[in-house]
């Protein structure tokens, strides 16, 4: 099984900060990469996904990969405490059915 | 915008009793996914269906457990005897693509809380 791994954290920021979430993973095949963000008690919904090396921008998200580090991270620039919650990194299986995700990081946005 | 959804929220159950949870996928998606996520823990993957059958599931995924589309819509899983490590948030997921490649992006539903006491 791929191993996803990710700081627990809580990562505090303050707000209008930028939030720094990082993700390493073990398996160099690797190919799809995918950020979901949990509220507590709430079910895992998709910020970004990425598939290649750089950078991928959607609004204040941006998503970073690089492959060859095995490494891939998101930012989230003008942090809001809307943002306070689990981030999820996760990536497919050696099939491509199973997502496996990492154990996420809690980040805190303190007005 | 389409959702996936689950019913009930929230299950509680004793140990030993069957429980089924259900799930309707987006309606144009062909691939469903169970996952289920301990207080705590971090998510994990149970299951994948694609053409009424199983197309890749996990460890924990043992004789206990089954999974089935009885109608065009509603896809299900069965818990046959419930332990108390079965207590979960149990996910049902969908997509359209299913090749785990650029694209196949996964949608989840809200959950269902499954409580065994």
């Amino acid at each position: 099984q791929k191993e996803v791994e990710q700081n627990s954290g809580p990562l505090s920021v303050p707000e209008g900060a930028i939030a720094s979430l990082n993700c390493t993973y073990s398996d160099r095949v690797s190919q799809s990469f995918f950020w979901y963000r949990q509220y507590s008690g709430k079910s895992p919904e998709l910020i970004m996904s990425i598939y290649s090396n750089g950078d991928k921008e959607d609004g204040r998200f941006t998503a970073q990969l690089n492959k060859a580090s095995q490494y891939v991270s998101l930012l989230i620039r003008d942090s809001q405490p809307s943002d306070s919650a689990t981030y999820l990194c996760a990536l497919y299986s050696n099939s491509g059915y199973a997502l496996n995700f990492g154990k996420g990081t809690s980040l805190l946005v303190t007005p | 915008e389409p959702e996936v959804t689950q019913t009930p929220s929230h299950q509680v159950t004793q140990m030993g009793q069957e429980v089924i949870l259900r799930c309707v996928p987006i309606s144009n998606h062909l691939y469903f996914y169970w996952y289920r996520q301990i207080l705590g823990q971090k998510v994990e993957f149970l299951v994948s269906f694609y053409n009424n059958e199983i197309s890749e599931k996990s460890e924990i995924f043992d004789d206990q457990f089954s999974v089935e589309r009885p109608d065009g819509s509603n896809f299900t899983l069965k818990i046959r005897s419930t332990k108390l490590e079965d207590s979960a948030m149990y996910f049902c997921a969908s997509s359209d693509d299913g090749t785990g490649g650029a694209g196949d992006t996964q949608y989840f539903g809200p959950g269902t809380r499954l409580t065994v006491l």
